[in-house]
């Protein structure tokens, strides 16, 4: 069985940082792109970022550029996203989520979520 | 970037009615295309994907169609369970999913 568990996750002030954490288990986590994807309490849903399943390929929503970063380590089955400058519009819902191919594709797993609150 | 509008936002049914919803695409995407469910609470669980192909474990009442920038989800027969949010999700360009239909009783 698939497993995706975020970590991470917590109350921090505009402008700081935090580093959210998934780990994988019941794949082969190194065939699969991974994706961040967050939701805003009682908002729909939105893509942040993906990696490419050989680390060779990034992507990022416009609303995120430039002050997040998403890595992976293929040997310990984890991924990762860095943020940075974080502002009150940046509160939500962070699920990591497993794509159906080493790019591209559909997302067909999804972690329970950890909740991201930016407030001072 | 491909955007995804669904209709309707909201809709009231209740157990046993047919449902359908819509998303539309802003270009063609051929089959590029998946549903996901999600409930109050919980993560999204994926439903559909290739515009028309069954998650395994999905109930043979949930059913997907189109191609190119119009598609729909169908309940074929509402059941209890299925009162949820259903987002769509174009693949064809990077990421994008559709502002979400919740299903709620009538």
């Amino acid at each position: 069985e698939v497993q995706l568990v975020e970590s991470g996750g917590g109350l921090v002030q505009p402008g700081g940082s935090l580093r959210l954490s998934c780990a994988a288990s019941g794949i082969t986590f190194s065939n699969y792109a991974m994706s961040w994807v967050r939701q805003v309490p009682g908002k729909g849903l939105e893509w942040v970022s993906a990696i490419s399943a050989r680390n060779d390929s990034t992507y990022y929503a416009d609303s995120v550029k430039g002050r997040f970063t998403i890595s992976r380590d293929n040997s310990k089955s984890m991924l990762y996203l860095q943020m940075s400058s974080l502002r009150a519009e940046d509160t939500a819902v962070y699920y990591c989520a497993k794509t159906s191919s080493g790019w591209g594709g559909f997302t067909d797993c999804w972690g329970q979520g950890t909740l991201v609150t930016v407030s001072s | 970037d491909i955007q995804m509008t669904q209709s309707p936002s909201t809709l009231s049914a209740s157990v046993g009615d047919r449902v359908t919803i819509t998303c539309r695409a802003s270009q063609s995407m051929s089959t590029w295309l998946a549903w996901h469910q999600q409930k109050p609470g919980k993560a999204p669980k994926l439903l559909i994907y290739k515009a028309s192909t069954l998650e395994s474990g999905v109930p043979s009442r949930f059913s997907g169609s189109g191609s190119g920038t119009e598609f729909t989800l169908t309940i074929s027969s509402l059941q209890p369970d299925d009162f949820a949010t259903y987002y769509c999700q174009q693949y064809h360009s990077y990421w994008t999913f559709g502002q979400g239909t919740k299903v709620e009783i009538k």
